[in-house]
């Protein structure tokens, strides 16, 4: 079955402790990118990937790392998360950055809180 | 990017077809138009794309007219489970480079009705 999974799927930790959210597609998606989800915000981009090692900062980049070692995984790092960082978080891919290829399949999302 | 204006909620009753319309004043040459739905706690799901005139798959049709400000997607004989935010987006068409960048407003939350 086609798609994007991440872990954990929930997260309760404490200020400073480094995380880090998995998430993998078997879909030989080119792209991918994560996402958070805030009351009243939508959902916002945090970083993307064209490709394998091929990494670039979205609309809320701060806090955040990202690598893109291999195709299929797209890890989130938050290195010392803090309260503001309490939010859903989801991973999507698609076939490729560019071109007719909006359709992005997103996972079924991470509920992260930080106290 | 072109901004997207949508009413933030709607209602409707089962049975009945939906039209959500989407503005999006400075759309560009290259901007296809896309919709997905949300359901609570779950990621987005795409729902159908177009560029101009009319669109229609198996779960929804999207009206698009000539000067392209504007698009309906349309929901027929909705149900319960469609109660969900609806999320207009307007993107690049970006053949030689750059990246499909994606912005979701606060969509429209549709609640159906028995």
């Amino acid at each position: 079955e086609a798609q994007v999974t991440q872990n954990p799927r929930y997260l309760i930790t404490v200020t400073g402790k480094k995380l880090t959210v998995t998430c993998s597609q078997n879909m030989n998606h080119e792209y991918m990118s994560w996402y958070r989800q805030d009351p009243g915000l939508g959902l916002r981009q945090i970083y993307y990937s064209m490709n394998v090692e091929v990494t670039d900062k979205g609309d809320v980049p701060e806090g955040y790392k990202v690598s893109r070692k291999e195709k299929r995984n797209f890890p989130l790092i938050l290195e010392s998360p803090s309260p503001n960082q309490t939010s859903l978080y989801f991973c999507a891919s698609s076939r490729s950055g560019t071109g007719l290829s909006y359709e992005q399949y997103f996972g079924p999302g991470t509920r992260l809180t930080v106290t | 990017l072109a901004k997207t204006t949508q009413p933030i909620s709607m209602d409707s009753y089962e049975g009945q077809e939906v039209n959500i319309t989407c503005s999006h004043n400075n759309i560009a040459t290259n901007d296809y138009i896309t919709w997905y739905q949300q359901f609570p706690s779950q990621g987005p799901r795409f729902i159908i794309q177009g560029y101009k005139t009319k669109v229609t798959n198996e779960v929804a049709s999207l009206f698009i007219p000539a000067d392209r400000k504007s698009s309906t997607l349309s929901l027929p004989r909705v149900s319960l489970s469609d109660t969900a935010v609806y999320y207009c987006l307007v993107g690049d068409f970006a053949p030689s480079g750059g990246y499909n960048k994606l912005i979701f407003g606060a969509g429209t939350r549709l609640a159906v009705h028995p």
